[in-house]
């Protein structure tokens, strides 16, 4: 079946620009999650969903990043005035809400601020 | 919160060789503890995991072992191919289904 779908793939902005990343988890996976990668590094935590509301928004590094998923299924993570450190592949995953399930990643979407 | 360490951060062995990454992981708390396997450009992809009522899995040449009360766990790669070469997240997680992630291992097999 279809996996986790990430759009854009890649987005270079402006600094002090707003940017939207759009997540497309698998079908029937009520749990979704957003992390970020640097370059030779780990994904770091941002924000993760069960359903609809934010179970756990702890690794948003400040508020300038937000993050929505009003019907329980597509997630929008949000970035305004974008800085050159936000720079960033930035990863969704879904999983199946009971715990400790596997994560399933997208492709990321490859953010560039200049 | 969690904290993960993963030692080596690069990894260089010849075809045919076995490659062992191994982690430490800060919350005792933790119960689940997947592996990733993530190639360049690429997303991460779930190779093995593991959880705390098991010291080890197997899934043909790879295994993890975890040891609760040292609070590691490694990753065991057997007759290492060169499409292993990749680099090699481990995580760990307490509950609550938020993963935190090692800093990863680029493993090179020479062939």
């Amino acid at each position: 079946g279809a996996g986790v779908s990430q759009t854009p793939s890649n987005k270079v902005t402006e600094k002090g620009k707003y940017v939207e990343l759009r997540c497309d988890p698998i079908s029937g996976h009520t749990a979704l999650y957003w992390y970020r990668q640097s370059l030779g590094q780990g994904p770091e935590f941002l924000i993760y969903f069960q359903g609809t509301g934010a179970a756990d928004d702890s690794g948003l590094p400040n508020d300038r990043f937000f993050a929505v998923r009003p019907e329980g299924s597509v997630s929008t993570l949000k970035i305004q005035r974008t800085e050159r450190g936000d720079s960033a592949v930035y990863l969704c995953a879904s999983s199946l809400i009971r715990q400790n399930s596997p994560l399933h990643f997208g492709n990321g979407t490859r953010l560039t601020v200049t | 919160g969690e904290n993960v360490e993963q030692h080596p951060s690069t990894l260089s062995v010849q075809e045919g060789d076995s490659a062992v990454i191994k982690c430490t992981y800060s919350d005792s708390a933790s119960n689940y503890f997947p592996w990733y396997k993530q190639e360049l450009g690429k997303r991460p992809q779930l190779i093995i995991d593991i959880r705390s009522n098991v010291g080890e899995k197997k899934d043909q040449r790879i295994a993890v072992t975890l040891n609760k009360t040292a609070k590691h766990f490694s990753l065991h790669i057997t007759e290492t191919q060169p499409e292993d070469s990749a680099v090699y997240f481990c995580a760990a997680s307490g509950g609550g289904n938020k993963l935190v992630f090692g800093a990863g291992t680029i493993l090179r097999v020479k062939s």
